[in-house]
């Protein structure tokens, strides 16, 4: 079942801002976000994740609602290498046993 | 080596015929997971191994798949009887712990096509 809904397509201007919403409303409170993104024919890269607090890192933000039902990951100044699939997944921390389970993402399309 | 890898990159088998993927994982991770990506959609999870635990297997399709992890490091995926719908990328992927606040890194995958 997912636990996640994302938009199935984004596009975004190049040097923009890319905000890509996520919806987690039944995510439980040992429940991390993370954020990950397929770049086409390549493997799955990780890229951020949280579980209450606003987290940066050197390639994008993620914003956590205060009731953590949904989350923003924002990346910046979007280049066309950012072009991929980009997933949200919330998955339980601390708790062995516990596989990453992707959804279907969104597509990112920056242009020029 | 730095990185996970995957072997064969690319496989073609005949129908019917039993293929094996291997993954040489990195060292010292103890989470080991493997997916199927078929082409134009998401990772569907098939099988992920964590240190001496029973492997979780619940993505597994069919008895025609199976998974070992020797020795805790190299893992082999064995398709076998292989049909049409079996192809796909097979990607690999281990990370320190499946529990702890661990990214996972993926292989390149093997490209599997049954002919």
């Amino acid at each position: 079942d997912a636990k996640t809904t994302q938009p199935p397509s984004m596009d975004c201007a190049e040097g923009r801002a890319a905000n890509l919403p996520c919806n987690h409303s039944t995510i439980s409170g040992n429940e991390y976000v993370y954020w990950y993104r397929q770049i086409h024919s390549q493997g799955p890269q990780y890229i951020i994740h949280g579980l209450k607090n606003n987290e940066t890192n050197e390639m994008a933000s993620l914003i956590i609602t205060e009731d953590r039902k949904s989350s923003t990951l924002i990346l910046p100044h979007a280049t066309l290498r950012d072009t991929a699939v980009y997933y949200c997944i919330v998955r339980v921390a601390n708790q062995a046993g516990t596989a990453l389970i992707f959804g279907k993402g969104t597509t990112l399309s920056v242009s020029s | 080596g730095a990185g996970v890898s995957q072997s064969p990159s690319n496989k073609v088998t005949e129908k019917g015929k039993d293929v094996e993927l291997r993954c040489d994982p990195i060292s010292g991770h103890t989470a080991l997971y493997w997916y199927r990506q078929r082409l134009g959609q998401g990772l569907e999870f098939l099988i992920y191994f964590q240190g001496n635990s029973a492997p979780d297997k619940s993505g597994l399709p069919s008895d025609r798949f199976s998974a070992e992890r020797t020795g805790g490091s190299v893992s082999t995926l064995t398709i076998q009887r292989t049909q049409q719908e079996d192809s796909a990328v097979y990607l690999c992927a281990s990370s320190l712990a499946t529990g702890g606040l661990t990214e996972a890194f993926f292989g390149q995958g093997t490209r599997l096509t049954v002919v």
